[in-house]
């Protein structure tokens, strides 16, 4: 079955700071995988997905992804971050065996200070 | 292009009424999918219409939920009777190719 592990429920980074957030997965055939991003009271957003070619993804509002096979990693980053990049971010995997369901981490709050 | 709307946006019920919740997903989608996030918790999927059929319900918790979705266009959600540990926030998605789903804002429900 697969999982996925997002490290740390709240990370905090001030302003300008670079952002790292953390997802492994498991999956027992070649994942599709996706970060998406809650701000206040909306809906969720897609940041961005690797389904395959290039292992390094870019999103939007400056962030990218580096699938990492040997790792089952998949980690979000923002070189600078800024205070509107403050939300809840989820990692999520699809496994392409013709069911569609996704599923997600336990989510990680990005908080950002001055 | 209108996204995936839901509604209500909150409802707080007393333990053992009925709730329905309601998702228009994007024109054209025919895939819509649902989700629910206790609090605290992962986001879990419920199940998955492709068109008007389930295609996947394998994440309904319990018979006291009740999904359809007539014609193929909106899906309800139908709690029956409503218990505590039901509270969260349910999400709808829909999606037109495999690799992408649009959520719509969530539901969120409370049950006293």
């Amino acid at each position: 079955a697969q999982s996925v592990t997002q490290l740390g429920s709240h990370v905090s980074v001030s302003e300008g700071a670079l952002v790292l957030l953390r997802c492994n997965y498991s999956s027992s055939v070649p994942p599709y995988l996706f970060w998406y991003v809650q701000y206040p009271n909306q809906g969720l957003q897609l940041l961005l997905k690797y389904t395959t070619g290039a292992t390094l993804v870019k999103g939007i509002n400056g962030f990218e992804a580096e699938f990492k096979k040997s790792e089952t990693s998949f980690h979000l980053t923002k070189p600078s971050a800024h205070m509107s990049d403050a939300a809840e971010y989820f990692c999520a995997v699809m496994v392409n065996t013709g069911f569609q369901k996704l599923v997600f981490g336990t989510g990680t709050r990005l908080l950002v200070s001055p | 292009e209108a996204g995936v709307t839901q509604f209500p946006s909150h409802s707080v019920i007393e333990k053992g009424q009925t709730v329905t919740l309601r998702c228009d997903p994007i024109s054209g989608h025919d895939n819509l999918y649902w989700y629910r996030r206790v609090m605290g918790k992962e986001i879990k999927f419920l199940l998955h219409f492709v068109k008007e059929s389930k295609q996947d319900e394998s994440g309904m918790p319990n018979n006291r939920f009740l999904a359809e979705r007539t014609g193929g266009t909106y899906s309800t959600l139908k709690v029956q009777p409503a218990e505590l540990e039901d509270s969260g926030v349910y999400f709808c998605a829909s999606s037109h190719s495999y690799n992408e789903q649009f959520f719509g804002p969530g539901t969120r429900l409370t049950v006293l």
